[in-house]
């Protein structure tokens, strides 16, 4: 079954602090890995996406970290903002080019 | 960058009315364009996926006879709830294959809500 599970569902944080998502998947044939932001009343805004072949992908504050052996990437937000308060989807694809969503996890920044 | 504008952004029907919602790609042709819903504080699940030219391929338990999906063209799908109910009430959001590697990009969300 093609299922993204996606921890926490809520998560706080002072700003500055680095929050990190965290998701598992269960297809192997999955081949590629995106993080989603987005605001209420909003279409979901591309943050960054890793490959199953790297480890881990830097763009600005924002890394994913991806464990193949495990089934497992996370999202790190490096020195985060009150701007960065939203909500954030990880996401999988498959080879019929469909996107799976994770649940979720609404990130909130405290000044 | 590859843009899919999607309107209108919200819209209030009558119960049993039709409503049609647009979702065009302004730099791009979009071959593929997929329908998400979206229901508050919940994760996006995909309705339907259209290809120019062809008939849309909907996900289990979606009424393709309630959402009517069109792709005419390659920069534009439409997606109509007929005889909308309360109960359709939802955020509806459109995306497409940008065309780039791996790269999807969505439309800003439709709010409907059925009264």
């Amino acid at each position: 079954q093609q299922q993204v599970k996606q921890s926490p569902q809520s998560l706080i944080v002072q700003k500055g602090g680095i929050p990190i998502i965290n998701c598992a998947y269960e297809n192997t044939a999955f081949d590629y890995f995106p993080w989603y932001q987005q605001f209420p009343g909003k279409g979901p805004a591309l943050l960054i996406a890793i490959r199953p072949d790297v480890s881990e992908k830097k763009e600005g504050r924002f890394t994913i970290s991806f464990n193949k052996s495990a089934k497992q990437f996370s999202l790190h937000i490096m020195d985060s903002q009150p701007g960065d308060s939203a909500t954030y989807f990880c996401a999988a694809k498959d080879a019929g080019n469909m996107l799976t969503f994770g649940g979720g996890t609404r990130l909130m920044v405290k000044p | 960058g590859a843009v899919v504008s999607q309107h209108p952004s919200w819209v209030i029907c009558k119960s049993g009315t039709s409503v049609k919602i647009e979702c065009r790609s302004l730099d791009f042709q979009a071959t593929t364009m997929f329908w998400y819903r979206q229901f508050p504080k919940q994760s996006l699940m995909l309705m339907a996926t259209s290809n120019e030219g062809s008939k849309a391929t909907y996900e289990q338990g979606v009424e393709k006879d309630k959402f009517l999906i069109n792709h005419a063209s390659l920069t534009l799908s439409t997606l109509t709830v007929t005889s909308a109910h309360p109960e359709d009430s939802s955020f509806y959001i459109c995306s497409a294959r940008t065309g780039t590697l791996y790269g999807y990009t969505f439309g800003s969300g439709t709010r409907l809500t059925v009264v």
